[in-house]
């Protein structure tokens, strides 16, 4: 079956620690994307990338970092940087070479908590 | 201002009624929007889109969308408890024409 993989479920880091999430799509989807959810909030964008190699910062990059070696591929690093990174995180992808914007596609996300 | 806003209710409507839920954006340029439903702990699951002026209808659900007003609204006809969910907005604003933007999204619950 097509779709998105996010891993781990849940994932636990220690204070100072780097943490890294995983996001795999069988899409063949150009445009991949990280959003960060809070309780009660709507979706907060971190990063995206449209091509292999390429990647733009969204509007709370600050903390995060990405890669996109592969266009299956697109891994979120949340670095010691970011104080707060309790939240969901949401991979999502679509394609792109479309009339119209096509609709995106989640993976089932990951909780992340601080110990 | 934010670029795309929702009010974050709860919006309570009886079973049968007519759920009208909001969502304006500022970028005046943006060409694509969607409304997403939410269900607590899963992922956001696409709605509707509407990309040109006026009323979509599919089913119970109808997007309206009024550029010169920078508005987009859902309106769910017939409401069910199991439309008890958060419903976010999404627009593509001008300039990252793969960036997508969300609302904080709008509680809505179906009273039976």
């Amino acid at each position: 079956d097509g779709g998105i993989t996010q891993s781990p479920k849940y994932l636990f880091r220690k204070e100072g620690q780097n943490v890294t999430l995983s996001c795999e799509q069988n899409l063949n989807h150009d445009a991949m994307y990280w959003y960060r959810q809070d309780p009660g909030q709507g979706l907060r964008l971190i990063y995206y990338s449209q091509i292999v190699n390429d990647f733009q910062k969204g509007d709370i990059a600050e903390g995060y970092s990405v890669s996109r070696e592969k266009k299956e591929s697109f891994p979120l690093t949340v670095t010691s940087a970011q104080k707060n990174p309790t939240a969901f995180y949401l991979c999502a992808s679509r394609g792109i070479y479309t009339a119209t914007n096509e609709k995106l596609f989640f993976g089932s996300g990951t909780q992340l908590s601080v110990l | 201002q934010k670029e795309v806003e929702q009010n974050s209710g709860p919006l309570s409507v009886p079973e049968g009624a007519i759920a009208s839920l909001n969502c304006t954006y500022s970028d005046r340029g943006s060409q694509s929007f969607f409304w997403y439903r939410q269900y607590s702990g899963k992922s956001p699951e696409l709605i509707m889109s509407i990309y040109s002026n006026g009323d979509k209808e599919d089913g119970r659900f109808t997007a309206q969308l009024n550029k010169a007003s920078q508005y987009v609204s859902l309106l769910i006809r017939d409401s069910q408890p199991s439309d008890s969910a958060t419903y976010l907005c999404a627009v593509n604003p001008p300039g990252g024409y793969q960036k997508v933007t969300f609302g904080t999204g709008t509680k809505l619950q179906v009273i039976p």
